[in-house]
């Protein structure tokens, strides 16, 4: 059964590019959260999806913004790059919105705004 | 959104029993308390979570205070693997969903 996974593993963009970043959830899982992590930091809540909605929101501005297609995926987009946008961007998937079951983390994307 | 305080660091003996604390003060009473951990920028891993209750699984012990302002996660006999960031998280209830809310996390080193 194979857990989270995201794509891609590393990025480099430069400042005012755009960026998509995606996630498959595990199994059987069909919310997906998105975090922002930087270096030494505790990931950052940046939104969640649940039945190809955006359900909850993050302190982060309109640049982030997503996306959940039916087969439960997620895509994470990210507008005009700023260097403070580099950082690990982890998905996490969980069974409904999350009340009873545990969120299971992918390995992330590293992304590098130059 | 409760927010969590744990140390930075702390070193335990391998083999012996790791004790991690952390205060979330602020805590409402239908807020659970999460713990993972995350070794070298992987994804975090899920440990244990409580509400009001200690709870123990195979991996660790969790220790509530009657009040809910703190916990302790307790790894009882740790190894060098469980050299890691560990995070104590307020799980909030907003806008009909859950979300986790992670705070600067305690990073362990588990020495030979």
């Amino acid at each position: 059964d194979a857990g989270v996974t995201q794509s891609p593993t590393h990025l480099i963009k430069t400042r005012g590019q755009q960026v998509t970043l995606r996630c498959s959830p595990k199994s059987g899982h069909d919310t997906v959260s998105w975090y922002q992590q930087a270096l030494g930091q505790g990931p950052q809540f940046i939104f969640q999806y649940y039945e190809e909605e955006e359900r909850q929101r993050g302190n982060f501005p309109d640049r982030f913004s997503g996306h959940q297609f039916p087969n439960y995926s997620s895509e994470l987009n990210v507008n005009a790059l700023l260097l403070g946008d580099s950082a690990l961007y982890l998905c996490a998937s969980s069974d409904g919105t999350g009340y009873l079951s545990e969120q299971y983390f992918g390995p992330g994307t590293r992304l590098t705004v130059t | 959104d409760a927010k969590t305080t744990q140390p930075p660091s702390m070193d335990c003996a391998e083999g012996r029993a790791a004790n991690l604390p952390c205060n979330h003060s602020t805590i409402s009473g239908n807020e659970y308390v999460y713990w993972y951990r995350q070794i070298h920028s992987q994804g975090p891993q899920y440990i244990i979570h409580g509400l009001k209750n200690n709870e123990t699984n195979e991996m660790a012990s969790l220790i509530i205070t009657e009040d809910r302002k703190s916990s302790t996660l307790i790894l009882p006999h740790a190894t060098l693997r469980d050299t890691a960031v560990y995070y104590c998280i307020v799980r909030a209830y907003t806008s009909g969903t859950y979300k986790y809310i992670f705070g600067t996390g305690t990073r362990l080193k588990v020495l030979a």
